[in-house]
């Protein structure tokens, strides 16, 4: 069975320094990654997803993940944060069931940006 | 049009009542799926209908009864719920049930049990 790890509940920063929002996965097979974003009273928001190909995904508002096979991770970076970024953030895998595909969530971990 | 809606955005019911919370898109999408979600928990996954087909049924009581009358419509029947049942309930949609396919979720229905 597929799993993902968010290992921090809330990650601080600073507006306009780099941002980090770590995810480790576990699948048998090939991984399909997924971060989706949630602001307060809305449904996700997809942000950007990892099939195959290049280690470095590039997404929705200046978001980007990077892949690494070795350590199982597919962590969600920005260069630039904004107040605005502050919302809660999903990583999410792929997994078989009953015939369809499911994502399997992490706990979530809340961003927030500090004007 | 990226858009799944949901209707209606707040809902209050007693445990005796009976409502729909309804669902649409027009993207073209074969996926559609219905999540409940608790306050800054993640989604938890009810039903998944594929080609209109339920294929997941993830062991929810039956007081919550799907219903895909179409490839854009997904709706789901409340009957005699539980104050435990007040959530977020979330559709989504995808292209397919496919590993590679991204959701696209709607704003969700907020749920209150009294």
């Amino acid at each position: 069975a597929q799993s993902v790890a968010q290992p921090e509940d809330q990650v601080n920063v600073a507006e306009g320094n780099p941002l980090t929002v770590k995810c480790t996965y576990s699948v048998s097979g090939n991984p399909y990654l997924f971060w989706y974003v949630q602001y307060p009273n809305r449904g996700l928001q997809f942000l950007l997803k990892y099939i195959t190909g290049d280690n470095l995904v590039k997404g929705s508002y200046g978001f980007e993940a990077e892949f690494n096979k070795s350590q199982t991770s597919f962590h969600l970076k920005k260069p630039s944060a904004l107040v605005s970024d502050s919302a809660l953030y999903f990583c999410a895998v792929s997994g078989l069931s009953g015939g369809s595909y499911i994502p399997t969530f992490g706990r979530g971990t809340s961003l927030i940006v500090h004007p | 049009d990226t858009e799944v809606t949901q209707t209606p955005k707040h809902l209050v019911m007693g445990m005796t009542n009976k409502k729909s919370l309804k669902c649409e898109q027009h993207m073209g999408h074969r996926a559609m799926y219905w999540y409940k979600q608790k306050a800054k928990k993640p989604p938890e996954l009810m039903f998944v209908y594929s080609y209109e087909k339920l294929s997941i049924n993830e062991s929810v009581p039956s007081r919550f009864s799907p219903e895909c009358p179409n490839s854009s419509l997904l709706n789901l029947h409340l009957h005699a719920l539980q104050p435990e049942d007040s959530a977020l309930y979330l559709c989504a949609s995808s292209q397919s049930a496919g590993a590679s396919d991204e959701q696209y979720f709607g704003p969700g229905t907020r749920l209150t049990v009294t």
